[in-house]
């Protein structure tokens, strides 16, 4: 099957550094894309990534590893606003060319 | 700054009725989509719309769903005959690239609630 996993939950306090993970198994692989959520808001693009390395964007990074199917968004310099929930999501050129397969979701709460 | 619109934001129906969304995409972009998202979980492909036809679907998108490009700015989900399970938020996306650039544009998104 195919599947993305990331942390269901992450905590940090304002001002300090960030690093979720995502592990991907799809029957192929495009690019790795990272989404923000407010709740009850729609996913907002923040990054993609299609080869291995670190892209920046800002107070965001996002970083890929295509030969350990890994990937992790990094966030800096926390603000309060990043309270979201962030989504990984792959794109599966193998049997499906435009779907987007979507991790679970990690719930960002920071704290003061 | 263009964007993804959808109507209604929220609609409230009877099981076994008939609903449509609509979305006005991006007015440039080639490929739409549609995803769902029930309250809490992840968000869930239903299906892809290019050239006038499905590009793909998923299994959740049965027989009970339909897409639509009525004309040259509106695109359609219709689900014919709606079950408490179909309650969730719906979302419109578009992009101008599809195959490359990763980033999709979604709307607000449609929240249906099945009775």
């Amino acid at each position: 099957g195919q599947s993305l996993e990331q942390p269901s939950e992450v905590t940090a306090v304002e001002g300090a550094i960030v690093q979720i993970n995502c592990t991907y198994q799809t029957s192929g692989f495009y690019g790795l894309s990272w989404y923000q959520q407010h709740d009850g808001g729609a996913p907002t693009f923040l990054s993609y990534n299609a080869l291995d390395g670190l892209e920046e964007t800002g107070r965001f990074s996002s970083f890929l590893s295509r030969s350990d199917s890994y990937g992790y968004l990094l966030l800096q310099e926390l603000q309060m606003k990043d309270s979201a929930s962030y989504f990984c999501a792959v794109r599966d050129d193998g049997d499906s060319n435009y779907q987007l397969i979507w991790g679970a979701g990690t719930k960002l709460i920071i704290k003061p | 700054e263009p964007e993804v619109t959808q109507t209604p934001s929220h609609q409230v129906t009877q099981m076994g009725q008939e609903v449509i969304l609509r979305c006005v995409p991006i007015s440039n972009h080639l490929y739409f989509y549609w995803y769902r998202q029930i309250l809490g979980q992840k968000v869930e492909f239903l299906v892809s719309f290019y050239n006038n036809e499905i590009s793909e679907k998923s299994e959740i998108f049965d027989d009970q769903f339909s897409v639509e490009r009525p004309d040259g700015s509106n695109f359609t989900l219709k689900i014919r005959s709606t079950k408490l399970e179909d309650s969730a938020m719906y979302f419109c996306a578009s992009t101008g690239t599809g195959g490359s650039a990763g980033e999709l544009f979604f709307g607000e998104g449609s929240r249906l609630t099945v009775l």
